[in-house]
């Protein structure tokens, strides 16, 4: 069955950088474009990142536009999310999920990996 | 940014019963909405995208309705795991976002 799995969370001081990644498996991952979500805790969800399924483009919510920059390697099926510059309101659970789009319907998100917790704080 | 409105931001029901949550986009989105439930702790799950259409192995007691801005999801006869976060979200165009949310409480 399709997973998606990330990595990479912890605990980081404001100001420095974190690398998470999420390993795909059980589909054909070069076919589907990718996102990321959070989730502060307690609070709703808020898209982050979006990459084409071969990587060609990407977009940015505005609150980590310059900051973070999405990634993939196919040859690998992982995803990435570099952050940097890292701010006490990215805390959140990061969710990497894939968009279910296909030509004559709209972009959904019919998996989600189980999230990763990034905490900033000194 | 097209922003989500949600209502009502919780909703207390029993077991049995038809709830209707309701999402308004800022502009119109033709059908790109869709909808999630989320249970404590874990991610969330598509029920309903494109507005209408149900997610494979969804149960057939939740329904979408809705085109241009205002958009529901019905709930029909509760079940004892339906209690839990609902959101609606617009891919129409980025950045994407989420309504804030709606929860499902038992009465």
């Amino acid at each position: 069955q399709v997973q998606l799995v990330e990595s990479g969370g912890g605990v980081v001081q404001p100001g420095r950088s974190l690398r998470l990644s999420c390993a795909a498996s059980a589909f054909t991952f070069s076919g589907y474009g990718m996102h990321w979500v959070r989730q502060a805790p307690g609070k709703g969800l808020e898209w982050v990142a979006l990459i084409y399924y071969d990587g060609s483009k990407n977009d940015y919510a505005d609150s980590v536009k310059g900051r973070f920059t999405i990634s993939r390697d196919n040859s690998k099926n992982t995803l990435y999310l570099q952050m940097n510059s890292l701010r006490a309101e990215d805390t959140a659970v990061y969710f990497c999920v894939r968009d279910n789009w296909i030509v004559g319907s709209v972009t959904s998100y019919d998996y989600w990996g189980q999230g990763t917790l990034v905490t900033v704080s000194s | 940014d097209i922003q989500m409105t949600q209502s009502p931001s919780s909703l207390s029901a029993s077991v049995g019963d038809r709830v209707t949550i309701t999402c308004r986009a800022s502009q119109t989105i033709s059908n790109y909405l869709n909808w999630y439930q989320q249970k404590p702790g874990k991610a969330p799950k598509l029920l309903i995208y494109a507005a209408s259409s149900l997610q494979d192995g969804v149960p057939s007691r939740f329904s979408g309705s809705g085109s241009g801005a205002d958009f529901t999801l019905t709930i029909s006869g509760l079940q004892p795991e339906d209690f839990a976060a609902y959101y609606c979200h617009q891919s129409y165009s980025t950045p994407i976002t989420f309504g804030q949310g709606t929860r499902l409480e038992i009465k």
